[in-house]
C-alpha cells in the first residue's frame, strides 16, 4: 500500500534552514504531482507548495515563496522541502501528500498523506 | 487566491446524528472541491473529491454535493470515528488552499 514517511523535523533557531524529506513507497512515484502542507499549533490545514510529476512545475504559497523550495528525486522516491530564513510563524507540523493527478495544475486531490513532522521555531 | 470559508467553525452533535457542513468558494471552481476528515496526530483522510464522489474504502454515511461557489458536507448517522475536524480544499487553481476547518464535537 502506498506509504508517505516524513523526517528531517525538529527544534531549529529563526532565521537558518532545515531540509524536509518524505520517503515514498507502494506507487510509481514517477507518476503522481506531490505537496507539501502544513498545520500550525492550533490552526488548519495550510497548504504549502507543490510539483509535478516531473518536477518541471513548482508552485509555492505566497507565505513561503522565496524562502521554501519544493523538490523530488525520482530515483530515490523522495520529496524535498528546503526551507531557509525560517520564522516563528513557520512552526508547524509538516505534511507531505500524494496527487491522485500528475500535474500540481490537474485540479486533482490529495489521496494519501504522512502522518507529519513537527518543525519548530524559537530562540 | 481563492479564499474557503467554512461553516459553522465547529459544532456538538451525537452519534446517530446528521451533521451538515458548508464551504462558500471566493469565486467559481466547478465542482473542484475536496474533503478531507483530520484528527490530531494522525495523518488527514481524503473522504470526497471532486464535489461528490466518494473515495474508495469511504463509507457511505458521508455524501458531497455542490457546484460553483457553494459545497455541503453532509455526515449521516454519526459515529464515534467520525468526531474529528473537516477541512474543503480546492485545486481548481494555484496556491490549492483549504477551508479553516470544521471541528465536530461529542454532545
Amino acid at each position: 500500500q502506498v506509504q508517505l514517511v516524513e523526517s528531517g523535523g525538529g527544534v531549529v533557531q529563526p532565521g537558518t534552514s532545515l531540509r524536509l524529506s518524505c520517503a515514498a513507497s507502494g506507487f510509481t512515484f514517477s507518476r503522481h504531482a506531490l505537496h507539501w502542507a502544513r498545520q500550525a499549533p492550533g490552526k488548519g490545514l495550510e497548504w504549502v507548495a507543490g510539483i509535478s510529476y516531473d518536477g518541471s512545475d513548482t508552485y509555492s504559497a505566497e507565505s513561503v515563496k522565496g524562502r521554501f523550495t519544493i523538490s523530488r528525486d525520482d530515483s530515490k522516491s523522495t520529496l524535498t522541502l528546503l526551507m531557509s530564513s525560517l520564522r516563528a510563524e513557520d512552526t508547524a507540523v509538516y505534511y507531505c501528500a500524494r496527487d491522485w493527478y500528475y500535474d500540481i495544475r490537474g485540479q486533482g486531490y490529495l489521496d494519501d498523506w504522512g502522518q507529519g513532522t513537527l518543525v519548530a521555531v524559537s530562540s | 487566491d481563492i479564499q474557503l470559508t467554512q461553516s459553522p467553525s465547529s459544532l456538538s452533535a451525537s452519534v446517530g446524528d446528521r451533521v451538515t457542513i458548508t464551504c462558500r468558494a471566493s469565486q467559481g471552481i466547478s465542482t473542484y472541491l475536496n474533503w478531507y476528515k483530520h484528527k490530531v496526530g494522525r495523518a488527514p483522510k481524503l473522504l470526497i473529491h471532486v464535489a461528490s464522489t466518494l473515495q474508495t474504502g469511504v463509507p457511505p454515511r458521508f455524501r458531497g454535493s455542490g457546484s460553483g461557489t457553494e459545497f455541503t458536507l453532509t455526515i449521516n448517522d454519526l459515529q464515534p470515528e467520525d468526531f474529528a475536524t473537516y477541512y474543503c480544499h480546492q485545486s481548481y487553481s494555484l496556491p490549492q488552499t483549504f477551508g479553516q476547518g470544521t471541528k465536530v464535537e461529542m454532545k
